[in-house]
């Protein structure tokens, strides 16, 4: 059965360091997402790219963060100088088209950033 | 911004018996999904109902969507300790298609 997969699945920093985490979503789906999850918290949307562009972004993503889908499988978050708080469960998710309506995720990216 | 109350926060019974679990806004939503997340991991998605007043069934789980697209609850029949898991719910909206979580129903079924 398709599957988005995420790598790495823990990713240990330094506090001001650069972060990129990875994301195949599923092959035929057009629609990509980012949320995280601060433990203990519920998930929370980052980012919606669809088109190669970023189509909705919440307040959370601001500067420091970035995406992209370098090539036609992989996309990417990438976190510029990594804080404290942005310690958390990563998730990836993706779907089908205009016409689906279910987003189906990643195991999730573990970051700690100490 | 539109919030989703989830109910109860946690929950914990005995094998055997029937549960409902809820999830509430003040908001319309296109859809609303529900998911199991296991510590660790990603959610998983169990269902997702569309249309006011719909049902669905998935073996013992039974799903249902306020008719005013606001509401959804959760109805597990014989729970099983295999049951036991985080419950979420998420509403989505906007032509992004944007999920809004909320917090969960932690259900632990005791053997």
């Amino acid at each position: 059965e398709p599957e988005v997969t995420q790598t790495p699945s823990h990713q240990v920093t330094q506090m001001g360091q650069e972060v990129i985490l990875r994301c195949v979503p599923i092959s035929n789906h057009l629609y990509f997402y980012w949320y995280r999850q601060i433990l203990g918290q519920k998930v929370e949307f980052l980012v919606s790219f669809y088109n190669n562009e970023i189509s909705e972004k919440s307040e959370i993503f601001d500067d420091q963060f970035s995406v992209e889908r370098p090539d036609g499988s992989n996309f990417t978050l990438k976190i510029r100088s990594t804080k404290l708080e942005d310690s958390a469960m990563y998730f990836c998710a993706s779907k089908l088209g205009t016409g689906g309506i279910e987003l189906f995720f990643g195991e999730g990216s573990r970051l700690t950033v100490l | 911004t539109q919030l989703l109350e989830q109910s109860p926060q946690f929950l914990s019974i005995q094998e055997g018996e029937n549960l409902t679990v809820y999830c509430n806004s003040s908001s319309v939503f296109s859809s609303l999904q529900w998911y199991r997340q296991e510590p660790g991991e990603g959610p998983v998605l169990l269902v997702t109902v569309v249309t006011g007043g719909e049902v669905k069934k998935l073996k013992r789980l039974t799903f249902q969507f306020g008719d005013a697209r606001k509401d959804s609850s959760l109805h597990i029949t014989a729970a099983q300790t295999g049951d036991t898991g985080l419950y979420l719910c998420a509403g989505a909206g906007g032509s992004n298609y944007k999920l809004t979580f909320g917090k969960g129903t932690l259900l632990t079924v005791n053997p």
